[in-house]
């Protein structure tokens, strides 16, 4: 468990609306990311932070900001909903220890759904 | 784009057996990861090879990885219904780079 919690667990939001996730951290990791997973894409990083406010693109960051205003907290806007924006999203922060790689640890999942 | 692909996409097999999923990925890495995903869960980590390693074991997990083919493969012994869930594999690349790539997943049902 590395202290991941997302919110809202489950939306429901109309075309064209405004919709912020929210994935709060409790461990002070500097690395966090959101991932979306579709069927037959598997998951895809829309956009990491690297600190607070610094962030990067991923793959799908079209249609998606983030922001980080604080170590813990880090937002994803979908600035008008779009039903390909119809997704399950996934936060997650990074640990590297001892040697080893940049291993990956998620939230549980934001069900989000576009009408 | 997607680093990794899994194969087989789909793979059913009964309690008791052997499960080997394979990864193929594209470009160089540091380490290649696999993780496990059940049914409406995140995903969690299993386990992790480096580059320079070419077999890893973890409990009843046993990970490969051949850099020349850059291919990976993951093998559960004496699987359980309790296995059922996607598997990933993930890649970082080299470079130093903070970004973990995922595959598409394989998706194990194991029959009791």
């Amino acid at each position: 468990d590395a202290g991941i919690t997302q919110s809202p667990r489950h939306k429901v939001t109309e075309t064209g609306t405004p919709v912020t996730l929210r994935c709060h951290q409790t461990e002070n990791h500097r690395y966090m990311y959101w991932y979306r997973q579709d069927p037959g894409h598997g998951l895809r990083l829309i956009h990491y932070s690297y600190g607070v406010k610094d962030t990067d693109k991923g793959e799908v960051s079209d249609g998606y900001s983030v922001s980080r205003s604080k170590t813990e907290d880090f937002l994803l806007t979908l600035e008008s909903a779009t039903s390909s924006q119809t997704s399950v999203y996934f936060c997650a922060i990074s640990r590297r220890s001892g040697g080893q790689g940049n291993t990956i640890y998620f939230g549980e999942g934001s069900w989000l759904t576009v009408v | 784009s997607q680093q990794g692909e899994e194969d087989p996409q789909a793979l059913s097999i009964q309690e008791g057996e052997n499960a080997t999923m394979n990864c193929s990925y594209k470009t160089s890495i540091n380490n290649l990861q696999w993780y496990r995903q059940n049914s409406g869960r995140g995903l969690v980590h299993l386990i992790l090879i480096r580059s320079n390693e070419r077999e890893k074991h973890s409990g009843r997990l046993r990970v490969t990885l051949d850099t020349s083919k850059k291919s990976s493969s993951l093998l559960i012994t004496a699987s359980r219904a309790a296995d059922t869930a996607s598997y990933f594999c993930a890649t970082e690349t080299q470079g130093g780079s903070e970004k973990l790539v995922f595959g598409k997943g394989t998706k194990l049902t194991v029959n009791p």
